[in-house]
């Protein structure tokens, strides 16, 4: 069975300050994996996705990046962090067949002060 | 674009009593369509799904869905809710791509 496990949990941090979340999944081969942004009480904004390990597509530009250096590893980061990045990130991924569902982190919750 | 378009955000629903939950989608050929559930503080979890074929689909605790080309709606439907249900349902499609569309999302709330 697949896993996916998200780290760290929450997150407290100043602005201005970096930041570098990691998802991991495993019992899967090259899934396809995508990062979200949600707000409290939003939808969820994607921000990310990447097909195979080394690319990288962005969705929006929010002053965040992403990479992914393994095949089961995906990392978003930001050298300075601002206040509306605060909100919950979700790490998801999918198979390579377009039509396969997505299957989600249990995320990480960041609070930026 | 395509959109997901959830026109209700927030429903309250007695425990015991039958639910709804709208979702709307504008893709003009047939989109793979899925409901997610999260609980207080959780990820997004799976539902169900609808690919090309029976329109309604039948899911997890007692969830079913049914496609309508005409309408361009998956509603989400339970013939009786638990207090357990109360969580945020969100719609969303798949329509080609690496994007999937997700809608606005709809509060359930039970009532005692």
């Amino acid at each position: 069975a697949q896993t996916i496990h998200q780290w760290p949990v929450a997150e407290i941090k100043a602005v201005g300050s970096p930041l570098s979340l990691g998802c991991t999944i495993k019992g899967k081969s090259s899934p396809n994996l995508y990062w979200y942004w949600q707000a409290t009480g939003g939808t969820l904004q994607q921000l990310f996705y990447s097909i195979t390990v080394g690319q990288v597509e962005s969705v929006v530009q929010l002053n965040l990046s992403a990479s992914r250096p393994k095949d089961d590893q995906f990392i978003l980061s930001t050298e300075k962090l601002l206040l509306s990045h605060s909100g919950f990130y979700l790490c998801a991924w999918r198979g390579q067949f377009n039509q396969d569902t997505q299957y989600f982190g249990p995320g990480t919750r960041l609070l930026v002060l | 674009a395509q959109s997901v378009t959830q026109p209700d955000a927030r429903v309250t629903v007695s425990e015991g009593a039958s639910l709804q939950l709208r979702c709307k989608y504008s893709y003009f050929g047939t989109p793979y369509l899925f409901w997610y559930v999260q609980y207080p503080r959780q990820g997004l979890q799976l539902l169900l799904k609808y690919y090309p074929g029976d329109p309604v689909v039948q899911g997890v605790n007692g969830f079913e869905a049914e496609f309508s080309k005409s309408n361009s709606s998956f509603h989400l439907r339970k013939a009786s809710v638990h207090w357990s249900d109360w969580a945020v349902y969100f719609c969303a499609e798949w329509t080609g791509g690496y994007k999937v569309v997700f809608g606005s999302g709809t509060r359930l709330l039970v009532s005692p």
